[in-house]
């Protein structure tokens, strides 16, 4: 079975940008979950998407936002960029609560915000 | 507010020895407790959990232990090899939320030396 993809891999944009990523869920895994890795503060949850809709949202200010599509795939939107946005971004799917809360992680889309 | 906390940023074992990492949390509604491995560069990898309910889980080398009055849990790697140095980060999860989002801590980063 394929592990969860995300596209692209890195990628550098300039501040006042925006950007798109991209994440492919494990086959069967309807929850999609997306958080932000930063040095020293851990992961930190953006929001859930299940069966294309939004069951949580994290701390985060409204240019970060995501939809998740009838296949499961989801993409996650950050617009006009801040130095400060420059992060590890991950993408995890799971079978979804009382089917399976076990998280299984993409490797990750490195944006550097220049 | 952490609700989950890592309060030990990084920990040195020899080869063979015993690594513990320990993980402390607030609220006492969470219901599962995870361990994940992340090394540069790669999403975090799922290791072992525990449910609330339980005070131990052993799964080959890891071992994770509850103590639900204090409130901490501790992940036990016996023994230690070289390829387990990485950033651990402990999880945790509330099932009646309807979510699944998980709470993680900030990590601990393991070094085992040869």
């Amino acid at each position: 079975k394929a592990g969860v993809t995300q596209t692209p891999r890195y990628l550098i944009k300039t501040r006042g940008q925006q950007v798109t990523l991209s994440c492919s869920p494990i086959s069967g895994h309807r929850s999609v979950s997306w958080y932000q890795q930063t040095p020293g503060q851990g992961l930190q949850f953006l929001f859930e998407y299940f069966s294309e809709t939004q069951r949580n949202k994290g701390n985060f200010p409204g240019r970060f936002s995501g939809r998740q599509f009838s296949n499961s795939r989801s993409e996650m939107n950050v617009s006009t960029l801040e130095l400060g946005d420059s992060a590890l971004y991950l993408c995890a799917s799971s079978l979804g609560w009382r089917e399976g809360y076990e998280q299984f992680f993409g490797p990750g889309t490195r944006l550097t915000v220049l | 507010d952490q609700q989950v906390k890592q309060n030990s940023p990084s920990l040195s074992v020899q080869e063979g020895r015993i690594s513990i990492l320990n993980c402390d949390y607030t609220n006492s509604m969470f219901d599962y407790f995870l361990w994940y491995k992340k090394y540069p560069a790669e999403g975090p990898t799922f290791l072992i959990s525990i449910s609330s309910i339980k005070d131990k889980n052993e799964d080959g080398r890891f071992t994770v232990f509850l103590n639900k009055s204090a409130k901490h849990l501790s992940l036990h790697i016996v023994p230690s090899q070289p390829g387990d140095s990485a950033v651990y980060f402990c999880a945790a999860i509330k099932m009646n939320s309807g979510y699944s989002t998980l709470t993680f801590g900030k990590g601990t980063m393991l070094l085992v030396s040869p």
